[in-house]
């Protein structure tokens, strides 16, 4: 089956600053890829989603990108703020099959 | 609300015990997940329901895991003889099915003592 890593596991950085996420997958059948953020005590909730027939994707803030050759895919969020501190998952599947998580990062925006 | 209802939200029981979770969906939607999610992890899957019918259990770790959807609707996870390494928060999701976003419920938390 499908297994996703995810790193680093715990990211601080200062307000305004740059934060960049990054996941690997093993099954090259994958082709959608979506990340959610997670707050303390709630459900994960969908941030930006990407499928394999497109190399980034920006909303805002938020821009992800695909490399499938190299089966890797990652989140960036510029001008981070404090709202901004969460758990970020991100995932894979094949169409509109089940998700494969990776174990998640922290991340923490000091103001 | 308009969105997952789970209940209860928190759930504490003895090793052995009968549990029972359930989850509300958002009207419509035809696809409804369990996922179980330990401390510092990310969720797992457990069960897939299209419609009244699971279309895929894969997730499922053992046979004291069932799970029900007769309406189509909402669903019952049931967990027999419970364990402490049972001891997660249960998320519920449910989708509309033409698209792969997951809408997600609070969870809830299940403490095997």
């Amino acid at each position: 089956g499908e297994n996703v890593e995810q790193h680093p596991s715990t990211l601080s950085v200062q307000e305004g600053d740059s934060a960049v996420i990054k996941c690997t997958y093993s099954d090259s059948a994958s082709n959608y890829f979506p990340w959610y953020k997670q707050e303390l005590g709630k459900g994960p909730q969908l941030i930006i989603d990407i499928r394999s027939n497109v190399g980034e994707k920006k909303d805002q803030r938020i821009a992800v990108t695909l490399n499938k050759t190299a089966k890797h895919f990652s989140l960036h969020i510029t001008e981070t703020q404090p709202e901004d501190s969460a758990v970020y998952f991100c995932a894979a599947s094949t169409g509109y099959s089940t998700l494969t998580f990776g174990k998640g990062t922290m991340l923490l925006v000091s103001p | 609300g308009a969105g997952v209802s789970q209940t209860p939200s928190n759930k504490v029981t003895e090793k052995g015990k009968y549990v029972e979770l359930r989850c509300d969906p958002i009207s419509g939607h035809t696809a409804l997940y369990w996922y179980r999610q330990s401390l510092g992890q990310g969720p797992e899957f457990l069960i897939y329901f299209q419609g009244t019918g699971a279309a895929d259990d894969s997730g499922l770790p053992n046979d004291r895991f069932f799970a029900v959807r007769p309406e189509g609707s909402v669903s019952t996870l049931k967990i027999q003889r419970t364990e402490r390494g049972d001891s997660a928060v249960y998320l519920c999701a449910s989708s509309p099915g033409y698209s792969g976003e997951l809408f997600f419920g609070e969870g809830s938390r299940l403490t095997v003592l």
